[in-house]
């Protein structure tokens, strides 16, 4: 079952933040984070395994509430390169099982 | 390393035609996974490999679609019959390991049945 993406697209200027959430139905053992640009492949941002756990590197960081099952990524001071599709990528199963990416979040920064 | 590499990139096939995508993951990456993208579905995870073993095909739409993965440097998907609703783009990803590990995704196969 995918997890859940909220909210399903963005719209920013420049300089603004946002946050982009993510829920899952099923214990989660870590939480994914990609990236997509329009017509390329979606490349791996960051992981997060333990509950409470955040991470983060330069303006972009992110969340996992194990308990919840959520987690959340965060963009500070969003710039233009930002804009695309963030898919979140949830496993399950002790981590045996197969990665299951939400919907997505279309994020468009405007100059 | 080149990555992941899928082929073809593009294939345009007429309904009831067989179609057959191809991946080749990183070389030492134990895990396959293979997605379809949609603009209604998103990412859809459709089978699953650990150690060329089937782990998970419950994302597999139909018994239309089939994969194989016959030794560690090759997966295939297959098609038969194809139908247009079969349009999408689709991934192949690899990673080592499981649960902690960064997955690498191909180029992706953008496949329109008409």
């Amino acid at each position: 079952q995918q997890p859940v993406q909220s909210p399903q697209a963005v719209i920013l200027r420049e300089g603004e933040d946002a946050v982009i959430n993510c829920s899952s139905s099923k214990a989660l053992y870590s939480v994914h984070w990609y990236r997509q640009k329009h017509g390329e492949a979606p490349v791996f941002l960051m992981i997060l395994l333990k509950g409470g756990e955040q991470k983060g590197h330069d303006k972009i960081s992110a969340s996992f509430n194990e308990k919840k099952q959520q987690s959340s990524l965060y963009l500070t001071a969003s710039q233009l390169s930002y804009s695309g599709t963030y898919f979140c990528g949830a496993l399950s199963g002790g981590g045996a099982d197969g990665l299951t990416f939400g919907k997505g979040t279309h994020l468009i920064i405007q100059p | 390393d080149a990555g992941v590499i899928q082929s073809p990139r593009h294939e345009v096939t007429e309904m009831g035609q067989e179609v057959t995508l191809r991946c080749k993951p990183i070389s030492g990456h134990n895990s396959l996974f293979w997605y379809r993208q949609t603009m209604m579905r998103g990412l859809e995870l459709l089978i699953y490999f650990n150690n060329n073993v089937p782990i998970d095909d419950s994302g597999m739409p139909e018994d239309r679609f089939s994969a194989k993965m016959p030794n560690a440097s090759f997966s295939t998907l297959k098609i038969q019959p194809s139908e247009p609703r079969d349009s999408a783009v689709y991934f192949c990803a690899s990673r080592i390991g499981q649960g902690n590990t960064e997955a690498f995704f191909g180029q992706g196969t953008r496949l329109t049945v008409v």
